[in-house]
């Protein structure tokens, strides 16, 4: 099956400056990557997807990159502040709408002001 | 705003006992999923439900855990008898699955903890 390996497992920026979060993939058929931020005590809720069939996508203050020949994506975050402090997992899905996801183990992100 | 619904928000139960977790997902959404998430891991799934039936329980051990949705709508996840291994939070997502739309929602989740 899917194997997801996500790094840093921990990362602390200094207010103001980028972070970024790198996963790789197994399993060369998966062709959906999203995001998720998790906040203490709450569940994952989606902040940026990508598809196989695009290389980048931005959304704000957030990009992910998708490189499918080295199967790897990463996650940007420009102009970090506090609220961006949350624990952040990359996921891969294989097929069509409704195939279940597998999740990296997380990075753990601190914000410092 | 639409929420996957989640019921307790957090269990504590004994070693052997039974427990048992609800879940609502987003009206319309055809897809249920359970995961389970470990301290300071990424979420696992146990079982996915394309409407009542059973898509994906590859991961769900049978001996103690039974995952039901009678008709299609809001679905529940046993654990009997419960082990310590098993604290854990449990968390329910939904999706449209409509062949366009992919994103899965969560909802907040049920923080079990077995002593």
């Amino acid at each position: 099956g899917e194997n997801v390996e996500q790094h840093p497992s921990t990362l602390s920026v200094q207010e103001g400056d980028s972070a970024v979060i790198k996963c790789t993939y197994s399993d060369s058929a998966s062709n959906y990557f999203p995001w998720y931020k998790q906040e203490l005590g709450k569940g994952p809720q989606l902040i940026i997807d990508i598809r196989s069939n695009v290389g980048e996508k931005k959304d704000q203050r957030i990009a992910v990159t998708l490189n499918k020949t080295a199967k790897h994506f990463s996650l940007h975050i420009t102009e970090t502040q506090p609220e961006d402090s949350a624990v952040y997992f990359c996921a891969a899905s294989i097929g069509a709408a409704g195939n279940k996801l597998t999740f990296g183990g997380g990075t753990r992100v601190l914000v410092k002001p | 705003e639409a929420e996957v619904a989640q019921s307790p928000r957090y269990k504590i139960t004994e070693k052997s006992q039974a427990v048992a977790f609800w879940c609502d997902p987003i009206s319309g959404h055809a897809t249920l999923y359970w995961y389970r998430q470990i301290l300071g891991q990424g979420p696992e799934l146990l079982v996915q439900f394309q409407d009542e039936s059973v898509v994906d329980d590859s991961q769900l051990p049978k001996d103690r855990f039974s995952a039901e949705r009678l008709k299609g709508v809001d679905s529940t996840l046993k654990i009997q008898p419960a082990e310590l291994g098993d604290s854990a939070m449990y968390l329910c997502a939904s999706s449209l699955s409509d062949g366009m739309n992919t994103e899965a929602f969560f909802g907040q989740g049920t923080r079990l903890t077995v002593v």
